[in-house]
Order: structure tokens, then sequence, then C-alpha cells
């Protein structure tokens, strides 16, 4: 099983800020199967990026996924009101799925 | 507009059978390209897939819960279900139904808390 990892566990920031946010795999992932979520309190999780890199619909400019092999990143260039809410990393391979423990982006 | 209704008792007693429904509306979950799977989030803390389900019956599931769960989907009706069996508090958590499309979850029900009492 792959495991992920994700830091900071929590990120304390102020809107307009940039945050970055690290997700590590404890085995290579293939891009294609990097997927960010974000969810905020009482919500299911949103579709965020996928294949690593790849904005899904619907979703601003500000975010962006980089990264490949076992270390991938998620940032947001600007902080909006909004975006402070709870951000996963998941994976698959081998016919299994597993997410890193999540890191949260709370306002300063 | 695809969307995703779970539906279920909200308690369940220890060492029984948990087993939620999941309404898929706007698309068919005969669809050819899409599975279809429950995920589970336990009170504060993060996200497990529990298994998915093609519309063929073929599924697959995490290992981690020792083979205690079955996904099932009924074409007729336009749902999907999960049954876990020998709950224990352990699995007292809000569960989701979603949309797999190419190994990644794109459209989510809005979850159901299930608790497990003693």
């Amino acid at each position: 099983e792959i495991v992920l990892t994700q830091s900071p566990g929590t990120l304390s920031l102020s809107p307009g800020e940039r945050a970055t946010l690290s997700c590590r795999a404890s085995q290579r992932v293939s891009s294609t199967y990097l997927t960010w979520y974000q969810q905020k309190p009482g919500q299911a999780p949103r579709l965020l990026i996928y294949g690593a890199s790849s904005r899904a619909t619907g979703i601003p400019d500000r975010f962006s996924g980089s990264g490949s092999g076992t270390d991938f990143t998620l940032t947001i260039s600007r902080l909006e009101p909004e975006d402070f809410a709870v951000y996963y990393c998941q994976q698959y391979g081998s016919t299994q799925f597993t997410f890193g423990p999540g890191t949260k982006v709370e306002i300063k | 507009q695809l969307l995703l209704q779970e539906s279920g008792p909200g308690l369940v007693k220890a060492s029984e059978t948990l087993s939620l429904s999941c309404t898929v509306s706007g698309d068919s979950v005969s669809s050819t390209t899409d599975y279809w799977v429950w995920i589970r989030q336990p009170p504060g803390k993060g996200l497990e897939w529990i298994g998915s389900i093609y519309y063929s019956g073929s599924t697959y599931y995490n290992p981690s819960l020792k083979s205690r769960a079955t996904i099932s989907v009924d074409t007729s009706k336009n749902q999907f279900s999960l049954h876990l069996y020998s709950v224990t508090a352990a699995d007292t958590a809000v569960y989701y139904c979603a949309r797999e499309r190419t190994t990644l979850f794109d459209i989510w029900g809005q979850g159901t808390m299930v608790t497990v009492s003693s």
C-alpha cells in the first residue's frame, strides 16, 4: 500500500498570501493518478486538481499542482476567503486508492 | 446534472450490519466509463476509500476492511449499495458515495452520518 504524507498539518496564512502544500508518497506514484481535493466543514470533498497538475472544471487558476515521482505540491497563489479549508491528496495504484491525512489551511 | 444521494439508517448497533444505498440521478450506473464508490470519514479525521463497483458487478475493495464490506449495484433502480458487516465503534463515520472516473472521484454525494452504538 502506498502511504501519502501531507505537510504541514496546518498552515496559518492571511488572505492574499501564497499557500504551498506538500504531498509525499512512500513509493513512486504516476502523475496521472495523483489528485487533490478541497473539503470545507460540513461538505463533501470537491475535486480540485487531477493528473497532478490539471485543474478540474470550474477551479480558479490561482490553484496549481505540480510534482512527480514521490513529491507533489499544491499551490494557491493568492488565498481568497473561500480557500480556507482542508486539502487532501489521493493516489491510485494496484487497484487501491489512498488519501493523505490532509492539510488544513486556516486564517491567521 | 449528476446527483448522488446516500440513504440508510443513521444508527447501527455494534456487531450488526451497516447498509447504505446511493441513488444516482442525471447519469446511469450502467455507464461504461465509470465506477461507483463508497468513501468514509470518521469524525474529525481523514478520508478512507472503502471500495468500487462497475455496472457489471465487478468490485474491488480496501483490504484494510478485511472482507467486511460488500458493494452491489442495481441497474434497474440506478442505485448501488454498501453492506458493512460486524461493525464496531471504529466504523462510525460520514459515508459518501461518489463517481469514480479514470481513477479520480469527480462527483460526490452529500454524505450520511452513521453512528455505531454499543
